[in-house]
């Protein structure tokens, strides 16, 4: 079965390091892959997604992710974190169909 | 403001008992999901519904039920309830069917089942 695996669930950066959240998927086939962020009582918001366009994709908020097939990774990154980045962050798959399978979620919290 | 309303936003009821979520999507989207987030489970996907019809199913329970009205909105409908089925549950928008079709999440219901 398809799956995705989010590893560490929960990231602690200060403010202005480097984000890296890590996302690895099993499949066979190529997917779509997407990242979605969540604040705190609020609804999944998308912040990037890949289709099989360019490797590299970025997102809102300065985020970006890369895909690589070779080590079937699309790990999230931000080249400086801001407070506002807190929140709980999800990779998700889809494969040619329309539901999204999501990993287990990585909080991401930012100390001044 | 994703677009997607969902109510109420806070449901608390007793085991047993039968409640109905509601959801209208951003407007012109023709597809909806239901998806739970729960401790345990995380964000499952339970069913889709496009333009009135039931397009994909996931780990929805048989005492769970959707719709999609003629209108587009739709109602998940949870009976029978047990402790197990507090959760969060999102309904999501698209425009179409496809992966291609960004979802748009809703704020959530929050179910408590006491």
């Amino acid at each position: 079965a398809q799956s995705v695996t989010q590893l560490g669930s929960h990231v602690s950066v200060s403010e202005g390091a480097l984000v890296l959240l890590r996302c690895n998927y099993s499949s066979s086939v190529p997917p779509y892959l997407f990242w979605y962020v969540q604040y705190p009582n609020q609804g999944l918001q998308l912040l990037l997604k890949y289709t099989s366009a360019a490797t590299l994709v970025k997102g809102i908020n300065g985020f970006e992710a890369e895909f690589k097939k070779s080590e079937t990774s699309f790990h999230l990154t931000k080249p400086s974190a801001h407070m506002s980045d807190a929140a709980e962050y999800f990779c998700a798959v889809s494969y040619a169909g329309t539901a999204l399978i999501f990993g287990k979620g990585t909080t991401l919290s930012v100390s001044s | 403001d994703s677009g997607v309303t969902q109510t109420p936003k806070h449901l608390i009821t007793a085991t047993g008992q039968r409640v109905t979520l509601r959801c209208s999507p951003r407007s012109g989207d023709l597809s909806v999901y239901w998806y739970q987030q729960s401790l345990d489970q995380g964000l499952q996907f339970l069913i889709q519904y496009y333009n009135g019809e039931e397009r994909a199913k996931g780990n929805i329970l048989e005492r769970f039920s959707a719709q999609q009205f003629p209108d587009l909105h739709s109602e998940l409908n949870l009976s029978s309830l047990e402790l197990g089925d507090s959760a969060l549950y999102f309904c999501a928008s698209s425009a179409g069917t496809g992966s291609l079709y960004e979802q748009y999440f809703g704020p959530g219901t929050r179910l408590t089942v006491t």
